[in-house]
């Protein structure tokens, strides 16, 4: 089993909409959590860091985080067809060697349609 | 002000050659990443630099892959003798420090490609 895991999708849906994507991590000491936007064959680009549990907003994106649920996700409101990309969910493990590395899921794609 | 720089972008060696990828970092900033991405996947790391000091080498496939950042500002991915399974997109990352709340800003990536 992957530490992080994401539902590869695609996920479509339509513009207006509100796309909800999800992440569940393993059981380690996971500090903080982060959500990149991948267009195609481009790099990541972050879009929301969270560090604790709750909600974050920031514009059309809200990350939740469940700790207890070892759950993130990210909600885009009124998805735009410029929202469709690749999201990545990624997570920083705190202690020992681990020096701010980036553990990611495998992404989800994301498809707006008009 | 420049961010992350990778070069070149694309390489295509045959397999067997040694290749070398460079990344420049954001200026000031500690910490360099290599991640490696293969197509559909996300991006798995590879090796850690603070400063001059490669602390975490624990991603690296194969001692067929090296990595070096002699002064602490450019880094240097090398692969020797490379395979087919080493065709992916590698990325640098650089971040101010390796704290848990840092960014790290990637480069565009370096796309090889081994025949």
């Amino acid at each position: 089993q992957k530490e992080v895991e994401q539902n590869s999708g695609p996920l479509s849906v339509p513009e207006g909409a509100i796309a909800s994507l999800n992440c569940t991590y393993s059981d380690r000491v996971s500090q903080s959590f982060f959500w990149y936007r991948q267009y195609s064959g481009k790099s990541p680009e972050l879009i929301m860091s969270i560090y604790s549990n709750g909600d974050k907003e920031d514009g059309r994106f809200t990350a939740q985080l469940n700790k207890a649920s070892q759950y993130v996700s990210l909600l885009i409101r009124d998805s735009q067809p410029s929202d469709s990309a690749t999201y990545l969910c990624a997570v920083k493990y705190a202690g020992g060697t681990s020096y701010g590395k980036l553990t990611f899921g495998q992404g989800t794609i994301l498809t707006v349609h008009p | 002000g420049a961010g992350v720089s990778q070069s070149p972008r694309y390489k295509v060696a045959k397999r067997g050659q040694d290749v070398a990828l460079r990344c420049d970092p954001i200026s000031g900033h500690v910490s360099l990443f290599w991640y490696q991405q293969a197509l559909g996947q996300g991006p798995e790391f590879l090796t850690y630099f603070q400063n001059e000091a490669q602390l975490d080498k624990s991603g690296l496939p194969s001692d067929r892959f090296f990595a070096e950042r002699p002064e602490g500002s450019v880094s240097t991915l090398k692969i020797q003798r490379t395979q087919q399974e080493d065709s992916a997109v590698y990325l640098c990352a650089s971040s101010l420090r390796d704290s848990q709340t840092d960014t790290q800003y990637f480069g565009p990536g370096t796309r090889l490609t081994v025949l």
